[in-house]
């Protein structure tokens, strides 16, 4: 079964801390994602990466940045965390384009910024 | 435009029929199609995948794929109260990798 583990469930940080969020999967799969999940909202797609070093910004990459120094993992930074940044973070991962490209999610990472 | 549409309910169903549950996106070159439930507090788990048109079925469920009208939808059959949750339609564009998602529709089945 493939897996996609994120650090934390749950994480408090306080207004201007910068934030990481680390995702790994163990499945070699090229493409990983960052979506952030709001109430009425939906998945929001923040970043994405398809290789090793290389991402693309997705719908709403203000105030955060990424990391993909090894395949399996892919990191989120929140620079200078602020309120509006509270929210579920899911990580995904899957296989790049063809058939069978299904993506696959970690558990999610409920941020809250005070 | 959106890229990805969903009525986001809340759409309540009895248990035993049929819930429909419909998607459109924009972009005509899109190529991969999935439907995801996700529970409360839980994260998105694949239920179907569909690549060309026409419908694919699997249990209870089963998509079907209208590329010429940009349509993608889901029925399950004999809804059961396990069937409540949040379904999300999601879309890869061809020669690109971004996966999209709708903002999902909420699903009751009432016994």
């Amino acid at each position: 079964d493939v897996k996609v583990t994120q650090s934390s469930r749950y994480l408090v940080k306080r207004t201007g801390e910068k934030v990481f969020l680390e995702c790994v999967q163990d499945m070699d799969h090229e493409n990983m994602f960052w979506y952030r999940q709001d109430p009425g909202l939906g998945l929001r797609l923040i970043y994405f990466s398809y290789d090793v070093k290389m991402k693309e910004k997705g719908d709403i990459p203000e105030g955060y940045s990424v990391s993909r120094e090894k395949k399996e993992r892919f990191s989120l930074i929140l620079e200078s965390a602020s309120t509006n940044q509270t929210s579920m973070y899911l990580c995904a991962s899957s296989q790049k384009p063809g058939q069978n490209t299904e993506a696959f999610f970690g558990q999610g990472t409920r941020l809250t910024v005070v | 435009q959106k890229e990805v549409e969903q009525n986001s309910g809340p759409l309540s169903v009895p248990e035993g029929a049929i819930a429909s549950l419909n998607c459109t996106y924009s972009d005509r070159v899109s190529q991969s199609f999935f439907w995801y439930r996700q529970y409360s507090g839980k994260s998105p788990e694949l239920i179907m995948s569909i690549y060309s048109n026409g419908d694919k079925e699997d249990g209870r469920f089963t998509a079907q794929l209208n590329k010429a009208s940009q349509y993608v939808s889901l029925l399950i059959r004999d809804s059961q109260p396990s069937d409540s949750a949040t379904y999300l339609c999601a879309v890869i564009q061809r020669g690109a990798q971004k996966l999209v998602f709708g903002q999902g529709t909420r699903l009751t089945i009432n016994p």
